[in-house]
Order: structure tokens, then sequence, then C-alpha cells
């Protein structure tokens, strides 16, 4: 089955400096990656997401590259503020299968 | 968003009982999910559902046991609480396509 690892598992920030998470994936079948944000005590949301048949998509601060090739995606946030603090998630999945592996979760935490 | 609940919000378990965690969906999805989530771990499946009367093993079912009588309704049930399944437990369905949208979250305590 999928497997999906992230890195890394914290990571800090200045305010206002660009963050990046990375995650790589096992199945090549793979083709849907989407990116969770967990605030403290709450359920995960979504935030991006990306199929494979793109490389790169963008939403405000927030972007996601894919290289398929190497089997990894990234997950960009920029000028981050401190309302960005909170654990993100990667998963990937096969589209119609609808089953989602996640990674294990970055801790990122924006300092004032 | 009512589009999925679940009770109890936070429960407390002796080791060996049993209980049921409720989810419930108004978005009329075939789909529904089970995942547990152990502290500063990420989410891990435990058993899913592609429609009435249909289930399938995650990748950690040991312990638990589903049913799934109305596309609504998708219970989890624990019948021998052991400490190791101390966890939130999060119910989830796609909202459209493959994004998964999770319920608010059930939080386990064995002791």
């Amino acid at each position: 089955g999928e497997n999906v690892e992230q890195h890394p598992s914290t990571l800090s920030v200045q305010e206002g400096d660009s963050a990046v998470i990375k995650c790589t994936y096992s199945d090549s079948a793979s083709n849907y990656f989407p990116w969770y944000k967990q605030e403290l005590g709450k359920r995960p949301q979504l935030i991006i997401d990306i199929r494979s048949n793109v490389g790169e998509k963008k939403d405000q601060r927030i972007a996601v590259t894919l290289n398929k090739t190497a089997k990894h995606f990234s997950l960009h946030i920029t000028e981050t503020q401190p309302e960005d603090s909170a654990v993100y998630f990667c998963a990937g999945g096969i589209i119609g299968n609808e089953k989602l592996t996640f990674g294990t979760g970055t801790r990122l935490t924006i300092i004032p | 968003n009512a589009g999925v609940t679940q009770t109890p919000k936070f429960r407390i378990l002796k080791i060996g009982q049993s209980m049921t965690l409720q989810c419930t969906q108004d978005m009329n999805h075939n789909y529904m999910y089970w995942y547990r989530q152990d502290p500063g771990m990420g989410l891990k499946l435990i058993y899913y559902s592609v429609g009435a009367g249909i289930t399938d093993k995650g990748e950690v079912p040991n312990g638990y046991n589903v049913s799934r009588s109305t596309t609504e309704d998708f219970p989890l049930r624990l019948e021998l609480a052991a400490p190791s399944q101390t966890s939130v437990y999060f119910c989830a369905t796609p909202t459209g396509g493959e994004t998964q949208y999770f319920g608010p979250g059930t939080r386990l305590l064995v002791l």
C-alpha cells in the first residue's frame, strides 16, 4: 500500500518568512495529494490539494508543488502570520479509490 | 457546519468496558471513514465503508468493529477497551470528489 513520509516534524519560522513542508510517497499510482491544517483541539481541515496532472497550484499565500518523477510534493506558505501556527498533514491517494494515506504531520510555529 | 456530527465529544472508559462512537452525515455520501489520531501523531484509518451494508478494514482495525445499516450512520464499536485505544477518533466523508471532510472528533481516554 501507499506510504507517505513527511518532513520536518517541527518547523519554526519568523513571522513574515516562508515555510516549506515536504512529503514523499511510494505508490506511483497515487494521483491526488491534499494538505490539511489542524489547529490545537480542532479537526483537520483541507487547505489546498493537487492532482497529478498539474505541477503546481496556488491559493493566495499557499502553494503546493508536485514532482511525479521523484514522487514528492511540497507545501509552501509565504508571508507567514501567527495564525498559520498549526499542525499540517500531507496525504496521498488515488482518485476514485477515495482512501487517503496521511503523513505524520509537521508542527509549524510562527515566531512573532 | 452540520455535515458530519460525532458523539460523544469526550469519554472516559475503564479497561474492559465497551462503547459505541456515533457518526452521522447529512450529505448523502456513500463513503465514510473512521480514523484515530494518537497524541502528536498522524491519522490512521481504522475502518471505512463504501455504502450501506459494505465495510472494510483499514490500517489499524484490531479491537474495533463497525456497521453501516444506513447511508447516514457509521458507528464504531469498541468491545473491550484497552489503554492503547486512548486516542482522538475522527469520522470523515468526502465532500465531493476526493476531499475528506472530518467530523469534530471524539476524545477517548481508557484508564
